[in-house]
């Protein structure tokens, strides 16, 4: 079973308009993290917005916001007034401390494709 | 403060060949992390150094390693290179100040490897 999932391979936002990207996961370790990274056409993986899974509060960054629901197991990243520069692929990961994983070690979804148009 | 730099940007080498790829994390970090990302399998985990010790690996085989030296800057080699090894090689580096679970890890711009 995958672990990250991400079910919208590609999505269209109109610039200045909010988009969710979702993210589900699957784990059975009590204490994880998740976490979204968006990566352009350059190739570099730049990190956006961190969620602990004992944080009480939804995690914001910018106009980057996650919405985590614990017992549904998503963790969907909200960008608020979408911009060109946003048009990236979009990754949702996860690292588990048990299970073989270490702090070096995230399990990446498929990823989403977003495009923004003027 | 200098990102996270991988060399070559580009690499193409023929089957049977072998190739090594230069990681040097961003300064201080002492942590340095592989992935191979391809539009099949998406981004997959290939090993993790943490002062020059592998502390982590991936389901990969044998034929992908890795070194770390003492300074934290880091090696991946593939041997017999197969024409599935055609990838965007990652390298990332985190500080590792704890052992919690939000260290982010920062990426560099990748190697990307063509095996013909």
């Amino acid at each position: 079973a995958q672990k990250i999932t991400q079910t919208q391979p590609g999505m269209f936002v109109q610039e200045k308009e909010a988009v969710t990207l979702d993210c589900t996961y699957d784990t059975s370790d009590p204490s994880y993290g998740l976490f979204w990274y968006k990566q352009p056409s350059s190739g570099e993986m730049i990190f956006l917005i961190y969620q602990g899974s004992y944080d009480q509060q939804n995690a914001t960054e910018g106009r980057y916001s996650l919405n985590f629901q614990k017992a549904r197991k998503s963790a969907n990243l909200v960008i608020s007034a979408s911009q060109l520069g946003d048009s990236a692929m979009y990754f949702c990961a996860m690292r588990e401390l048990k299970n073989g994983g270490s702090q070096g070690n995230l399990i990446f979804g498929k990823g989403t494709k977003l495009s923004v148009k003027p | 403060k200098a990102g996270v730099t991988q060399t070559p940007r580009y690499l193409i080498k023929t089957r049977g060949q072998q190739v090594t790829l230069s990681c040097s994390p961003i300064s201080g970090h002492r942590s340095v992390s592989w992935y191979q990302q391809t539009p099949g399998q998406g981004l997959q985990f290939l090993f993790e150094y943490f002062s020059e010790t592998q502390r982590n690996k991936g389901n990969f085989p044998g034929r992908f390693s890795g070194r770390q030296f003492s300074n934290s800057r880091s090696e991946m080699n593939v041997s017999t290179l197969e024409l599935g090894d055609s990838a965007l090689y990652l390298c990332a580096s985190s500080l590792v100040q704890g052992k919690g679970t939000n260290e982010k890890l920062f990426f560099g711009s990748g190697t990307q490897l063509s095996v013909l």
